[in-house]
């Protein structure tokens, strides 16, 4: 009964490689984001996406590719990792998009990414 | 833009010791405000929220209260437990389109509860 589910939970690779992260969420939500966790903790958004439409795309690197094949799902791909790309990725998801008005958003568990 | 500041931990408490940990903002308009914890290991988990000036949000013995003319949004707990022992985020949703969906954090503040 996982409202916010992401696969892998941790991923090792070498820089140069290509991966994806995925999100998937069972709560009926229409908004779905992408957040990254630095080594210090810090957290910021990355992409917002509402009913596979992308609303939010802050300024991240075009190596970076979500993909939004249903509303439910929100997979990350990033292309020529860097050692830089290292974090904990985590996916989160929300009733909806209402403009002015805040809508609970709910975090899944997090993927760490290492890239050697 | 929007920006949140919280102060730098961690924190370490004896059990049943009072919590406060500091956040203030800057936001235009009129921003909603939020605490999030992070148990280790796991993902973030809203905690309390307020949406408007005076506002208290409550959870679990937490409370925090919005303060427009101060930008705050200080976290209090009354007698802390070992189990409440994570890392703190304070947030912020902007009141303009296109803002209101995004969460800006603080940079966190790890609580250490000890026995």
């Amino acid at each position: 009964d996982t409202a916010v589910s992401q696969t892998p939970k941790y991923l090792v690779t070498q820089m140069g490689n290509d991966k994806s992260i995925k999100c998937e969420q069972n709560l009926g939500h229409d908004t779905m984001y992408w957040y990254k966790q630095d080594s210090k903790k810090f957290l910021k958004i990355m992409f917002s996406y509402n009913n596979k439409e992308l609303i939010i795309n802050e300024t991240v690197p075009n190596r970076f590719s979500p993909k939004s094949p249903d509303k439910a799902h929100l997979n990350l791909h990033i292309n020529s990792l860097e050692l830089g790309d290292s974090a904990v990725y985590f996916c989160a998801s929300s009733q909806d998009v209402n403009w002015g008005v805040y809508n609970e958003q709910f975090f899944g568990p997090g993927t760490r990414l290492t890239v050697l | 833009g929007d920006s949140v500041t919280q102060m730098e931990g961690p924190v370490t408490l004896s059990e049943e010791a009072f919590l406060t940990i500091n956040c203030t903002y800057t936001a235009t308009g009129y921003p909603s405000l939020f605490w999030y914890v992070q148990y280790p290991g796991e993902g973030l988990q809203l905690l309390l929220k307020a949406t408007k000036a005076d506002d208290k949000g409550s959870n679990k013995g937490f409370e925090a209260t919005y303060r427009k003319e101060t930008t705050s949004f200080h976290l209090e707990k009354g007698s802390v437990q070992v189990s409440d022992s994570a890392v703190y985020f304070c947030a912020l949703s902007g009141s303009w389109a296109g803002t209101a969906s995004k969460l800006t954090f603080g940079t966190g503040t790890r609580l250490q509860v000890t026995l």
